[in-house]
Parts: C-alpha cells; sequence; structure tokens
C-alpha cells in the first residue's frame, strides 16, 4: 500500500514553454502532498507544500507564478512549470502524507526535467 | 534550522564487507528519521523508518539505529553486494511536514 506515482517519468521540452507534472496517491488519500527538486548530486529540496482545496505554501526563494501547483483532489496535485527555461532542468519528486499519518511521507518516483 | 549531514560523502568497500553510513541532525526534536536508496536518475525507494520512539528498524541485511539525543543514525549494511551500489539518503522528519534531506552517500560495492 501507500504507492505514489508521477507522469511522465520524464520530459524533454524547449525553452518557454509550460510543463506539468502529475502526482497521484494510488491506493490512499492526501490531505498533503510536497514538491521537491533535486540537482545533480545534490539532495532534494522542498519547493512547497500542497493542501487539498487550498493554496500552496512556497518555501523561500520558489517563485510561485513560476511553480504553479494545484491540489484538486485527495489524489491529485499537480506542478506545472511555466516558461521552462534550461535552468529549470532538475529531477521533480513529490510526496504525500496519508490522511491521519501526518508524520510519514511516500515518494513518487520522480520526473526527470530536461529544458533545452 | 535543523540540518542533516551525512558521512561520508561517497564510500566503496569490496564486496561482502560489511559497512556503516552516518547521519546527524541539529536538533533532536524529531518525529521520526527514514533512510532513502536512489539509484542514478531514480526516485527514492524507502528503506527503513525509525520514530522518534524507537531505537533501530531492521530489514533483511540493512539496520538502522536512532540516539535522539545525540543526534545521530547510522545505517548498517551486512554482507554488501554490488547491487547495493547507490545513493543512501537520510531524511529528518520535524513536524508540521518538514523533512529535511541529508546530502546522501554515493555508496559503491566492487565484485
Amino acid at each position: 500500500g501507500a504507492v505514489v506515482s508521477q507522469h511522465p517519468s520524464w520530459v524533454i521540452c524547449k525553452s518557454g514553454t509550460s510543463v506539468k507534472i502529475e502526482c497521484r496517491s494510488l491506493d490512499f488519500q492526501a490531505t498533503t502532498m510536497f514538491w521537491y527538486r533535486q540537482f545533480p548530486k545534490q539532495s532534494l529540496m522542498l519547493m512547497a507544500t500542497s493542501n487539498e482545496g487550498s493554496k500552496a505554501t512556497y518555501e523561500q526563494g520558489v517563485e510561485k507564478d513560476k511553480f504553479l501547483i494545484n491540489h484538486a483532489s485527495l489524489t491529485l496535485s499537480t506542478l506545472t512549470v511555466t516558461s521552462a527555461h534550461p535552468e529549470d532542468s532538475s529531477f521533480y519528486i513529490c510526496s504525500a502524507s496519508e490522511v491521519g499519518r501526518y508524520n510519514e511521507q511516500f515518494f513518487g518516483p520522480g520526473t526527470r526535467l530536461t529544458v533545452l | 534550522k535543523q540540518e542533516v549531514t551525512q558521512i561520508p560523502a561517497a564510500l566503496s568497500v569490496p564486496e561482502g564487507e560489511n559497512l556503516v553510513l552516518n547521519c546527524s541532525f541539529t536538533d533532536s526534536a524529531i518525529y521520526n528519521l527514514q533512510w532513502f536508496r536512489q539509484d542514478p536518475g531514480k526516485g527514492l525507494t524507502s528503506l527503513l523508518l525509525i520514530q522518534s520512539s524507537q531505537r533501530e528498524q531492521t530489514s533483511g541485511r540493512l539496520n538502522a539505529s536512532l540516539d535522539k539525543s545525540s543526534g545521530r543514525s547510522t545505517l548498517y549494511i551486512a554482507a554488501s553486494q554490488p547491487g547495493d551500489s547507490a545513493t543512501y539518503l537520510c531524511a529528518v522528519n520535524t513536524g508540521g511536514f518538514k523533512t529535511i534531506f541529508g546530502a546522501g552517500t554515493r555508496l559503491f560495492v566492487k565484485a
């Protein structure tokens, strides 16, 4: 149980385009989902926390207008990288916390974004 | 501010050797600590989760310990195999949905 999926697993796009990444909790309801990014050979850095039905909370230094997060249901959160540029190329990983299990996060497999 | 440090940054060992990976954190007020494995270009695989009230967790050849008072955790891998080669990440849950990751230890097990 407690499986989180991400789609797509990898994406290549041209500079200036927008890319949407989906994060789904497959067998549980997630009131809270998290988005992380990871640069090569670096650790994961939290970008934002989203709660179902409300606005996401962004970490300091993360542009909310560039990284749009929507958490429309208890099983789906989306991250849209708007007007992507090469410096946005990274590995994006989501995680989710199950209702009632607030201290444990289940991680998705990640999405590799390459912006040309 | 919670900081998580992992030592060593990289480790190369011959197959069959037992090894220990270290993780330290600066604030002992944690809810749990989790060890992950990450293969190159891949996502995270959860290995062991230790709640703040626990001292250790075991899964197969893996054993993770937690000493909250000293801000330390270790991941012990017995009889290492080439398939264990990966990056191992330590992550501390500080509550309020905050999870802080260490930079990881890159492990290479030579056949």
